[in-house]
């Protein structure tokens, strides 16, 4: 069964940091491309950030770029996402994906708040 | 404009038909793209549902009834999910994306309220 759990939200203030995990179970985590996709609440679903199998190829959403970094460590089957310079916006559940959707994680919620 | 646009909402009676629209920008050519559909129920994760390219190319979300289908509008330039005899279970958010220009896009989503 392809499991994705993600941990590692919680309050920050803002201009703050926080590291999210995504611990994958269940598949070929390191032939799987992966994404980032976050909903703030009571909207709707925004993509933030991809990476492939190898690590090698990255793409973010201008909303993160240059703030949030992807990575994952595939000899630990753990995908990841450093957000720096946290603002209010930023506020969301973030959900880790398996490709374009096929799995998600159950999300874990950031909170951005003075 | 944004790239994906979906009605905010649908409402439809149990046992009829829904028809989820995805229009794509102009310029942005359907035929194209595959599109991807989610549902996502309230506090709930997103769920795939399907892929649909053409008829050739297609895939259905694991454990997602037939009932759930996929096309396109050549025409509306529009990606395009049928949901037939509507269940009260599957009122929910539907959102359909594609990946577009190194981006994973979604569209806005529509609420479906079975009634």
């Amino acid at each position: 069964e392809v499991q994705l759990v993600e941990s590692g939200g919680g309050l920050v203030q803002p201009g703050g940091s926080l590291g999210l995990s995504c611990a994958a179970s269940g598949f070929s985590f390191s032939n799987s491309e992966m994404n980032w996709v976050r909903q703030a609440p009571g909207k709707g679903l925004e993509w933030i950030s991809y990476i492939d199998g190898g690590g090698t190829t990255i793409y973010y959403a201008d909303s993160v770029k240059g703030r949030f970094t992807i990575s994952r460590d595939n000899a630990k089957i753990a995908l990841y996402l450093q957000m720096n310079s946290l603002r209010a916006e930023d506020t969301a559940v973030y959900y880790c994906a398996r490709g374009l959707g096929s799995a998600w994680g159950q999300g874990t919620l950031v909170t951005v708040s003075s | 404009q944004p790239v994906l646009t979906q009605p905010t909402s649908l409402s439809a009676s149990p046992g009829a038909s829904a028809r989820f629209t995805c229009t794509l920008r102009s310029g942005i050519n359907v035929g194209t793209y595959r599109i991807y559909w989610y549902q996502q129920k309230p506090g709930s994760l997103p769920r795939f549902l399907l892929m649909y390219n053409s008829d050739s190319e297609k895939q259905q979300g694991s454990g997602v009834p037939s009932r759930f289908s996929g096309s396109k509008g050549a025409s509306s330039n529009a990606g395009l999910l049928l949901i037939s005899g509507l269940q009260s279970e599957d009122e929910a958010d539907y959102y359909c994306a594609i990946w577009y220009s190194n981006t994973w896009v979604f569209g806005g989503g529509t609420k479906l309220t079975v009634l």
